[in-house]
């Protein structure tokens, strides 16, 4: 089974600040690490994706996510948010060998100015 | 490329009625998803197609959801009785290759 835990709810932030959106997995099996966004009333866009390879992934919209194995993370980072940024951003991991994507309860992100 | 497709976006019915969703995944998707999500959490899957076959159903309430793909292509989640709890957002998806594409929901008020 594989699961996935977003500790922080909601994170507030000033525009043009740096942000990390916090991601903790746990798989007995390698996994594939994704983040989607979604926008009010929207469905959800990914922002980016982990398969294998390198363990910095970048994304749309100035995103970039850093696979680490050792502390089972996949933290999602931008330099600078707008305004337009403020939306709820979803983690999720897919496991081995199977199709089927578990999510975590999400981080609404707030940009103010 | 035209996206997933669901209708309608928003639906408000009484407990005990029934209600229906549609889907269209993107052309050529095998797999198509049904996920539903309850404000404040994550999507849950709720069933799995490749195709017209069922992969995973798992987590549906078999009692009052029932879903089909007639010919692989749309499908239609279906819930007979309506409870208070499966006021949620229902998504849709498709293919789950390259992160997965998903339509912008049906939001399902039961009152």
């Amino acid at each position: 089974a594989q699961s996935v835990t977003q500790l922080d709810s909601q994170v507030p932030v000033f525009e043009e600040a740096p942000v990390e959106l916090r991601c903790n997995y746990s798989s007995s099996v390698s996994v594939y690490l994704f983040w989607y966004v979604q926008y009010p009333n929207q469905g959800l866009q990914l922002l980016l994706k982990y398969l294998s390879g390198s363990t910095l992934v970048k994304g749309i919209n100035g995103f970039e996510a850093e696979f680490n194995k050792s502390q089972t993370s996949f933290h999602l980072r931008k330099p600078s948010v707008h305004i337009s940024d403020t939306a709820e951003y979803f983690c999720a991991v897919r496991g081995g060998g199977g199709n089927k994507l578990t999510f975590g309860t999400g981080t609404q992100l707030k940009v103010e100015l | 490329e035209a996206g997933v497709a669901q209708s309608p976006r928003y639906k408000i019915i009484e407990k005990r009625q029934s209600v229906a969703f549609w889907c269209n995944p993107i052309s050529g998707h095998a797999t198509l998803y049904w996920y539903q999500q309850i404000l404040g959490q994550g999507p849950k899957l709720l069933i799995q197609f490749q195709n017209n076959g069922v992969v995973d159903d798992s987590q549906l309430p078999k009692d009052r959801f029932s879903a089909e793909r007639l010919k692989g292509v749309d499908s239609t989640l279906k819930i007979q009785p309506a409870k208070l709890e499966d006021s949620a957002v229902y998504l849709c998806a498709s293919s789950f290759g390259s992160g997965g594409f998903f339509g912008q929901g049906t939001r399902l008020t039961v009152v």
